[in-house]
C-alpha cells in the first residue's frame, strides 16, 4: 500500500459545527503532516507529527486541533471555523529515502467549505 | 531564510512542444529538491527529486538537474501531452527539517491539442 487516504473528500459545515478530517497511511511512515491549500496557492504547513508526537505547529488557530491516535492515523478536529478557513486540506506522510531525503507522499485532500 | 522562486504562469503550449519551467532556490544548507504535480481536483504527486548537486531526477519524460552553482532546478520535457496539463510546484526540504517542504508559488501548464 503506497497511498495516503483522506476522508471525507468534501465537507460543508457551518461556523458552529464540530467535524473531523481523517487521514490514514499503511506505509510505516513515522512522520505525518497537515497542509492547508487555498485556491491557486501552494500548500502551507499547519502541523507535523513525528513518532506520534506533535513536533511542529505553525501558529495555527486553536479552532484546528490535530490528533495522532497511532502511527497510521492522523485526525484534524474542526470547531467554530470561519468562512476564510474554506480550503483544500492535505495530509501527507514521509520517511527518509536511501539518500536521507524526506520524501512526502500526499493524500488527495479534503475540500472544506465553511458557510 | 529558505525560499523557492518559480516562473509565473500560466504556461500554454501546443501538444508535442518543449517545456521548461524555471525554478531557483535560496537555502542555507544542502537541500533536497523536488517537483510535485497537482492535477485538477487532486492532491500533490511527487514527479521527481534530486538530493545533491549534479543529480538528475527524471520521471514520465520530465527531467530536472540540481545545479548548485546557479541554485536552480529547472523542469523540462521534450514533448508535452494534453494529459500533462496541471499545476507544477518546485519545492525544497532542508536536512533535519523533519521533511517540511518549502514550495514555490506553482506554475499552471495548459497543453492544447
Amino acid at each position: 500500500d503506497t497511498e495516503v487516504t483522506q476522508t471525507p473528500k468534501h465537507l460543508v459545515m457551518g461556523m458552529t459545527n464540530k467535524k473531523s478530517l481523517k487521514c490514514e497511511q499503511h506505509m510505516g511512515h513515522r512522520a505525518m503532516y497537515w497542509y492547508k491549500q487555498k485556491a491557486k496557492k501552494p500548500p502551507e504547513l499547519m502541523f507535523v507529527y513525528s513518532y506520534e508526537k506533535l513536533s511542529i505547529n505553525e501558529s495555527v488557530p486553536s479552532r484546528f486541533s490535530p490528533e495522532c491516535p497511532n502511527s497510521s492515523l492522523l485526525n484534524l478536529h474542526l470547531h467554530a471555523l470561519q468562512p476564510e478557513d474554506s480550503a483544500l486540506y492535505l495530509c501527507a506522510s514521509s520517511q527518509a529515502d536511501r539518500s536521507g531525503a524526506n520524501v512526502l507522499t500526499f493524500g488527495a485532500g479534503s475540500r472544506l467549505t465553511v458557510l | 531564510g529558505n525560499s523557492v522562486t518559480q516562473m509565473e504562469g500560466p504556461v500554454t503550449l501546443s501538444e508535442e512542444a518543449f517545456l521548461t519551467i524555471n525554478c531557483t532556490y535560496t537555502a542555507t544548507g544542502y537541500p533536497s529538491l523536488f517537483w510535485y504535480v497537482q492535477y485538477p481536483g487532486e492532491g500533490l504527486q511527487l514527479l521527481l527529486k534530486a538530493t545533491k548537486a549534479d543529480d538528475k531526477g527524471s520521471n514520465k519524460g520530465f527531467e530536472a538537474t540540481y545545479r548548485k552553482e546557479t541554485t536552480s532546478f529547472h523542469l523540462e520535457k521534450g514533448s508535452v501531452q494534453v494529459s500533462d496539463s496541471a499545476v507544477y510546484f518546485c519545492a525544497l526540504s532542508e536536512r533535519g527539517s523533519q521533511g517540511n517542504l518549502i514550495f514555490g508559488k506553482g506554475t499552471k501548464l495548459s497543453v492544447k491539442p
